[in-house]
């Protein structure tokens, strides 16, 4: 069972405007949920993460929600840049094992 | 310069001939894991470790084996590769648990034949 869903395999937005990024979840037990970026022949990096006790939680252009009662999480990217075309992976982590999603490519539009 | 390097970078072999892919970070992290990833299935956990001679089953530990005998080294051992397990795999860690901040490795592309 896939408990970490992104049913978006990918996305694209232009330059300038906001990206979003969604992803639900089936297992309530996660602690903590995360999301990762990556660029190809690179290893993913970490974006920002939320406690599972929190709705919200910003770094810069980078803010995440999560509504818990739907199980749903998603990325606000604002304003979208060139470099942040990339693949985007969402995880849970529940003790200490994480589960990711499948990721979704993100192509910012010029 | 803080990093997770992993050795080597790509790796052609044949079905059944034992490999071992190492990875080691210089971060003093607790927590180390092994990922791979596939076309439409994103990234699955192998196997991850709290800490020295602590290792335990992540998503995906058929056909793997790691060891943890020193802090910075956590090196993924296939004992007899398959065709399957053909994949991108990346090691990562973070300092202590799985929900920080994880850094990965650039990753190890393995084709087995």
């Amino acid at each position: 069972d896939q408990q970490v869903k992104q049913n978006s395999p990918s996305l694209s937005v232009q330059e300038g405007r906001i990206s979003i990024l969604n992803c639900d979840y089936t297992n309530s037990m996660f602690d903590y949920f995360l999301w990762y970026k990556k660029y190809p022949a690179e290893g993913p990096t970490f974006l920002i993460s939320i406690s599972s006790i929190k709705d919200k939680n910003e770094d810069g252009r980078f803010t995440v929600f999560l509504n818990k009662s739907a199980k749903h999480l998603s990325l606000h990217i604002v304003p979208s840049q060139p470099g942040d075309s990339a693949v985007y992976f969402c995880a849970g982590s529940r003790d200490d094992k994480i589960i990711f999603g499948k990721g979704t490519r993100l192509h910012i539009l010029p | 310069e803080a990093q997770v390097t992993q050795n080597p970078r790509y790796l052609i072999t044949v079905t059944g001939k034992k490999l071992t892919v190492t990875c080691s970070q210089n971060m003093n992290h607790e927590y180390m894991s092994w990922y791979r990833q596939d076309p439409g299935l994103g990234l699955r956990q192998i196997y991850y470790s709290m800490n020295v001679e602590v290792t335990d089953k992540g998503d995906v530990p058929e056909g793997y084996k790691v060891s943890r005998k020193e802090k910075r080294n956590f090196p993924l051992i296939l004992e007899s590769p398959s065709p399957n397990q053909t994949s991108l795999y990346f090691c990562a860690s973070s300092l202590s648990r799985s929900w920080e901040k994880l850094f990965f490795g650039s990753g190890t592309q393995l084709s087995v034949l």
